[in-house]
């Protein structure tokens, strides 16, 4: 079982404002990080440390983080932002990575 | 711009060992935590391990027992070796390079260039 927490769906409207959540223990001493990962695609950064965006990730990602909570927020979800989004930190032990179970994102 | 290419067998026998390997192109091979991840098919990832440039590893505790990962600065090559595979190991198995930070009390770790994944069948 995953040491962090994900919604396994959420749905937003094409232009909304969504966010995708992340809970966990781990997340009190360690920021949470972002992947996107499209069908038959390698993940991809989108959201590190406290609110990092590596180049090329559109400005709409945002990330924040209260207590052991974390989130990812898209402000203006486009079509092309449907994909599978997983959270991922240092566990409690700070020895081991784990990852949500992930969030399937569905623009409608 | 670094790349990852990775490379290895693809189907395996139960029982068999998974050996994988990773080459870094276009960027330096310290300073780097060189991760591998597996997805099995319709399911999420899964963290399996890493290894800095020094040769220290970290292990997922569930698969500490039947996981080595090495790494070959000479190359810029990291590996993965999995003993003992089943059909549970049916999985896209990802390298990955890491790097960290820190805000004082609150550290991150992020993966930020990703290979493009060797899918790994396991039947008799």
């Amino acid at each position: 079982s995953s040491e962090l927490t994900q919604d396994p769906a959420v749905s937003v409207a094409l232009g909304q404002t969504v966010r995708i959540t992340c809970q966990g223990n781990s997340l009190r001493s360690y920021y949470a990080t972002w992947y996107q990962q499209k069908p038959g695609q390698a993940p991809v950064l989108v959201i590190y440390g406290r609110n990092n965006r590596p180049s090329g990730i559109p400005d709409r990602f945002s990330g924040s983080s209260s207590g052991n909570t974390a989130s990812l927020t898209i402000t203006g979800a486009q079509a092309e932002d449907e994909a599978d989004y997983y959270c991922n930190s240092r566990d409690s032990s700070g020895n081991h990575m784990v990852f949500g179970g992930g969030t399937k994102l569905t623009v409608l | 711009q670094v790349q990852l290419q990775q490379w290895g067998a693809g189907l395996l026998k139960p029982s068999e060992t998974l050996s994988l390997t990773c080459a870094v192109y276009g960027g330096s091979f310290s300073g780097s935590y060189w991760s591998w991840i597996r997805q099995p098919p319709g399911k999420g990832l899964e963290w399996i391990g890493e290894i800095n440039h020094s040769g220290s590893t970290n292990y997922n505790p569930s698969l500490k027992s039947r996981v080595t990962i090495s790494v070959d600065t000479s190359k810029s090559q990291f590996s993965l070796k999995l003993s003992s595979v089943t059909a549970a190991d049916l999985a896209v198995y990802y390298c990955a390079r890491g790097g960290d930070g820190d805000y004082g009390f609150f550290s991150y770790y992020y993966m930020d260039v990703w290979g493009k994944g060797t899918t790994v069948t396991v039947s008799s």
